[in-house]
């Protein structure tokens, strides 16, 4: 069955600190996986998308990697600020397919 | 370039009624991808259209219905709401055309919640 599973679930973080999410995957044929963040009550927003070739994207303070092989994927979080609290979601596309979405880990940063 | 944009904010409908939503894609975008995401879970793919065609279904019953225009935009149709329709309902637009894995741009959502 094609399942994006993150953990934690929920994340409190004091502001300045890092933080690192975690995502595994059983999505097939895999094409790639994409991280995004989603104020509350808000569209997602793309952070960053990998693929199978790639083991390690960055976006500022956003770093992802990518392990094909094991299906693991990890979202890094440096200096962490208040307007980082979100929840963050996987996204892996298949090839000729949509996109399997993870259910998101809920991040609080506190001052 | 307004990104996507969605209509309306927020809807209050009863058990029953029938629901529309509408969705006017990125400029240059010919896809749209509509996903329901119920409170505190991921978003879950409903359909795809592309040259005013449904191309990709998610596990939705017949009452989830669509259209797309010849501008591209999109309607979202929900017939006989149930209570569990209850959720943020998520427009994405896409260059289908775009090399490479084409970027999908989220609108803000429309927050429909049935009594």
């Amino acid at each position: 069955k094609n399942q994006v599973e993150q953990s934690p679930q929920s994340l409190i973080i004091l502001e300045g600190k890092n933080c690192t999410l975690q995502c595994n995957y059983t999505v097939s044929p895999f094409s790639n996986l994409r991280w995004y963040k989603q104020d509350t009550g808000r569209g997602p927003v793309s952070l960053t998308i990998m693929t199978f070739s790639e083991n390690t994207k960055s976006n500022g303070r956003y770093t992802a990697t990518l392990d094909a092989d094991t299906k693991q994927s990890s979202l890094h979080i440096t200096a962490s600020q208040l307007s980082d609290s979100a929840s963050y979601i996987c996204v892996v596309s298949r090839y000729g397919q949509n996109f399997v979405f993870g259910p998101g880990t809920r991040l609080s940063v506190l001052p | 370039d307004a990104g996507v944009t969605q209509s309306p904010t927020h809807l209050i409908k009863t058990r029953g009624q029938q629901v529309t939503l509408r969705c006017s894609p990125k400029s240059g975008h010919d896809t749209v991808s509509w996903y329901q995401q119920a409170l505190g879970q991921g978003p879950q793919f409903i359909f795809q259209y592309y040259e005013e065609e449904e191309r990709q279904r998610g596990n939705f019953p017949d009452r989830f219905s669509g259209h797309q225009f010849p501008n591209y935009s999109s309607e979202l149709n929900v017939n006989a709401l149930l209570l569990g329709d209850s959720a943020l309902y998520l427009c994405a637009s896409s260059d289908r055309l775009a090399g490479g894995p084409y970027e999908q741009f989220f609108g803000p959502g429309t927050r429909l919640t049935v009594l």
